[in-house]
């Protein structure tokens, strides 16, 4: 079955950048939607399409894809941004959704 | 109100079955597919079936086929899964999520439910 790749965690100071990757085969031709969720929350959409944002997602949240590496981007990060952030895309050979294993963003 | 409602969670023992309901309401609940995604206690998100808008086409993640069924009545703006025998894995938090793209499976989840929780313990 198809598998997605996050890395567990990623320390940000705030107003810095974080990057998290979401690794896997051939994601570039697939379209790539990514999802925040802070404890005890749902999961809410926040970059879907590789790297279009819904609205009411501020402009410091991007993504981007290519090859084999989807990339979540939180500009100038703020202390609210701390929370779990999952891709996910759907499978056409397996006919399955799929999400990463998921990272966690922690705001020093 | 644009919302998802999820509801029918519980304490069941291993081996036994639970139905969970989703009542939407607010969009043409007909227009979408609809999917359940679950989370087990600490651990990150599985998407477990989906259901096109006419519930002529379903799907499924590996470890629940044969098992559990989705179903919709549009009638009554509900999404249903029928969870059959259950096993200590299946204990999570459901959500019941639509896919934003009207008619399409590749779409986002752009609307998630409160999350409904499964506790399969004997």
């Amino acid at each position: 079955s198809y598998e997605l790749t996050q890395p567990p965690s990623v320390s940000v100071a705030p107003g810095e950048t974080a990057r998290m990757t979401c690794e896997g085969e051939y994601i570039g031709h697939q379209s790539v939607h990514w999802y925040q969720q802070k404890p005890g929350q749902a999961p809410v959409m926040i970059i879907y399409y590789d790297a279009d944002r819904p609205s009411g997602i501020p402009e410091r949240f991007s993504g981007s894809n290519s090859e084999n590496t989807a990339t979540l981007t939180i500009s100038r990060v703020e202390a609210g941004d701390e929370a779990d952030y999952y891709c996910q895309v759907w499978d056409r050979l397996g006919d399955q959704n799929v999400f990463g294993t998921g990272t966690r963003v922690t705001v020093l | 109100e644009v919302q998802l409602v999820d509801s029918g969670g519980g304490l069941v023992h291993p081996g036994g079955s639970l139905r969970l309901s989703c009542a939407a309401s607010g969009f043409n609940f007909f227009n979408y597919w609809m999917n359940w995604v679950r989370q087990a206690p600490g651990k990150g998100l599985e998407w477990v079936a989906n259901i096109k808008d006419d519930g002529s086409e379903r799907y499924f993640v590996d470890s629940v086929k044969g098992r559990f069924i989705i179903s919709r009545d549009n009638a009554k703006n509900s999404l249903y899964l029928q969870m059959n025998r259950l096993s200590v894995e299946d204990t999570a938090v459901y959500y019941c999520v639509r896919t934003a793209s009207v008619g399409s499976t590749t779409g986002a989840f752009d609307m998630w439910g409160q999350g409904t929780m499964v506790t399969v313990s004997s």
